[in-house]
């Protein structure tokens, strides 16, 4: 069991850029999940995967935002013309679909918008 | 919607003393409850769960947690703290359905400093 990672760690761009960021679960959960944690507050959660279908979508992500899982493995977000306030860790986690199962985080990736 | 308050911001105690970090949560029904601790460069890791049976729930690294149902609390303790334990903590609630967990609603999180 190697975790769920997270490429990149960091991620410095300026404002209006596009950024794409990738988690690979851990191997054979099938249920992925992405979240946002901004300085001093707790993660919030953007939406989550059950194998290639995103089943549930915050209304915190705004149409800058996407997510894929296209082959129910690993997956990516993509934020589009970046802004300041998006600036943030975004953590990446996945879990068994099972009843009552623990979701296992990444280490994030933390992300600054110039 | 659920929510989650972790009323204390920042703890202080001292290395060998008790702990108690407070979570309140507001749902319509018992949702199921955890604790997650955030170290410096480090991702969440589970402390403990609660889904049903015993309400005292006994975690990682010498945690514990009593979830209240009329108090809607489910507030985590360690008898000795260490140095080590120095970190973030959060308090989560979940949802399920379809077998698997929905997105997690965290509180703000309590961060703790150890005192030598």
């Amino acid at each position: 069991d190697t975790g769920v990672s997270q490429d990149p760690r960091h991620k410095i761009t300026k404002r209006g850029q596009n950024v794409t960021f990738r988690c690979d679960p851990i191997s054979e959960h099938n249920r992925l999940y992405w979240y946002r944690q901004t300085l001093g507050q707790g993660p919030e959660f953007l939406t989550y995967f059950q194998n290639e279908a995103q089943l549930e979508k915050s209304r915190l992500l705004s149409d800058r935002f996407s997510a894929e899982r296209p082959k129910g493995s690993f997956s990516t977000l993509e934020i589009q013309r970046t802004e300041q306030g998006d600036s943030a860790m975004y953590l990446c986690a996945s879990s068994l679909i099972v009843a009552a199962e623990t979701q296992y985080f990444g280490p994030g990736t933390r992300l600054l918008v110039l | 919607a659920q929510s989650v308050t972790q009323p204390d911001i920042h703890i202080t105690v001292s290395e060998g003393a008790s702990l108690e970090l407070r979570c309140n949560y507001s749902y319509g029904a018992t949702p199921y409850l955890f604790w997650y601790v955030q170290s410096p460069g480090q991702g969440l890791q589970l402390l403990l769960k609660y889904f049903s049976g015993d309400t005292l729930v006994q975690g990682i690294k010498g945690f514990e947690a009593e979830f209240k149902r009329s108090q809607s609390s489910f507030n985590l303790r360690k008898p000795s703290v260490h140095w080590s334990d120095a970190a973030e903590y959060f308090c989560a609630v979940g949802l399920y359905s379809g077998g698997g967990a929905d997105g997690l609603t965290f509180g703000k999180g309590t961060h703790l400093i150890i005192q030598p």
